[in-house]
């Protein structure tokens, strides 16, 4: 039973748009989300995060908003660049410390 | 290192061998974590280490996985009688502490094919 759901395994989108990708998740008691790059034979990044106790946090271009009630979170991209395809991944966790439970990622493709 | 590295980077082996997967952690992190991410899938966490305790290894899938931790620096991840269904990539992490999730970085993975 997957506790983080990425429906969407790929997305394209044209440079200096906006690339939104989503993540839906099943466990109530998890409370810190974060997102997560990779690019070929290369082991994820860590690109941006959030608490439950908000509901957007920006850094720079990305900017990832939390719906609780909704148990969904999107990734926002604004400019694309082509340097942001990659595939993406979103993680749960439970107060901070327990495993974190990854999606299955979605392949962003930002065409020039 | 700068970085968390990883060995062998690829692993072919026969169904039924044993393979040792390596990891050498970011100098001065505490904490380190196995992932394995197969075809089509996330990552899915294995066992993880505090120092050269495993509090938590709750995510290996069998009793053919094991896994140590010496120094508090190197892990070695040990797989007997490899089966078909332990291809995948095997990821490490380490971070300064347990739960410093914007401070775990990743290595780049051992891809194991059993044939």
């Amino acid at each position: 039973d997957q506790q983080v759901k990425q429906n969407s395994p790929s997305l394209s989108v044209q440079e200096g748009r906006i690339s939104i990708l989503n993540c839906d998740y099943t466990n109530s008691m998890f409370d810190y989300f974060l997102w997560y790059k990779k690019y070929p034979a290369e082991g994820p990044t860590f690109l941006i995060s959030i608490s439950s106790i908000k509901d957007k946090n920006e850094d720079g271009r990305f900017t990832v908003f939390l719906n609780k009630s909704a148990k969904h979170l999107s990734l926002h991209i604004v400019p694309s660049q082509p340097g942001d395809s990659a595939v993406y991944f979103c993680a749960a966790t439970s107060s901070g410390n327990t495993p974190l439970v990854f999606g299955k990622g979605t392949r962003l493709s930002v065409i020039a | 290192g700068a970085g968390v590295s990883q060995s062998p980077s690829n692993k072919v082996t026969e169904k039924g061998k044993d393979v040792e997967l390596r990891c050498d952690p970011i100098s001065g992190h505490t904490a380190l974590y196995w992932y394995r991410q197969s075809l089509g899938q996330g990552l899915e966490f294995l066992i993880y280490f505090q120092g050269n305790s495993a509090p938590d290894k709750s995510g290996l899938p069998s009793d053919r996985f094991s896994a140590e931790r010496t120094g508090g620096s190197v892990s070695t991840l040990t797989i007997q009688r490899t089966q078909q269904e332990d291809s995948a990539v095997y990821l490490c992490a380490s971070s300064l502490a347990q739960g410093a999730w914007e401070t775990q970085y990743f290595g780049p993975g051992t891809r194991l094919l059993v044939l």
